[in-house]
């Protein structure tokens, strides 16, 4: 069973609507990310939360918005969405340590957004 | 800033031949350095991370050693075979910070 769950798999929009990508983890970490994989930039670290709080945001655009309900989950909201939007966005997750280099990242199995 | 560098974009090659992928690293932290394994249409997975300073870290027939002297973490394998084609991250942690990828190898085996 997948531990870290990604929602949709694949999503189609058009220029200008809103989208919200669903990830959920089951590993207990206390740590989740976003990262999205395009042929311009692949694997570009986006954000991260730790216990529902912001850690770290490296997205400049206001568009992307992390949404987390609840310790386990951390959703993203797209808002007017463009064509340069289009990519895989992964989610991940690590149990933060005092060691860093114990840290493993672990991510779901994208969604795959295609922006017309 | 903190940054990490992958030179080959593409490595082809044929099977049971020796592969090396070059990492090299810029940061002001302590650095820590993972190598990341993506196959067609799969997630990133942990492929190995580096442990101390001059010391090799082996898995799944494949290693690398940390060089804080030359700031590198090149992965390399003996001999690659067909199901070792797929994208290669080197990726560095440094700090409280989430872990920054390199651009990628993508590394192509032939029978």
């Amino acid at each position: 069973d997948p531990k870290i769950i990604q929602k949709p798999k694949y999503l189609v929009a058009v220029t200008g609507s809103e989208k919200i990508l669903i990830c959920e983890q089951y590993l207990g970490h206390n740590a989740m990310y976003w990262y999205r994989q395009s042929a311009k930039k692949p694997l570009e670290f986006m954000f991260s939360y730790s216990y529902q709080k912001l850690m770290d945001n490296q997205t400049a655009s206001s568009r992307f918005q992390p949404q987390s309900s609840k310790k386990n989950h951390l959703d993203l909201q797209i808002t007017a969405l463009k064509p340069d939007d289009s990519a895989t966005y992964f989610c991940a997750s690590s149990q933060i340590d005092w060691a860093p280099s114990a840290e493993t990242l672990y991510f779901g199995s994208g969604t795959r957004l295609t922006v017309l | 800033g903190d940054s990490v560098t992958q030179t080959e974009g593409l490595v082809t090659l044929t099977k049971g031949l020796p592969v090396m992928l070059n990492c090299t690293y810029q940061t002001t932290y302590s650095p820590f350095l993972f190598w990341y394994v993506q196959h067609l249409n799969e997630a990133p997975k942990l492929l190995l991370k580096s442990s101390t300073d001059n010391k090799r870290t082996e898995h799944q027939g494949f290693y690398a050693t940390l060089h804080k002297s030359s700031s590198s973490f090149h992965l390399q394998k003996s001999s690659v075979q067909l199901s070792d084609s797929a994208l290669y991250f080197c990726a560095l942690k440094e700090g409280g910070r989430a872990l920054i990828f390199g651009t990628g190898t993508t590394v192509s085996v032939s029978p």
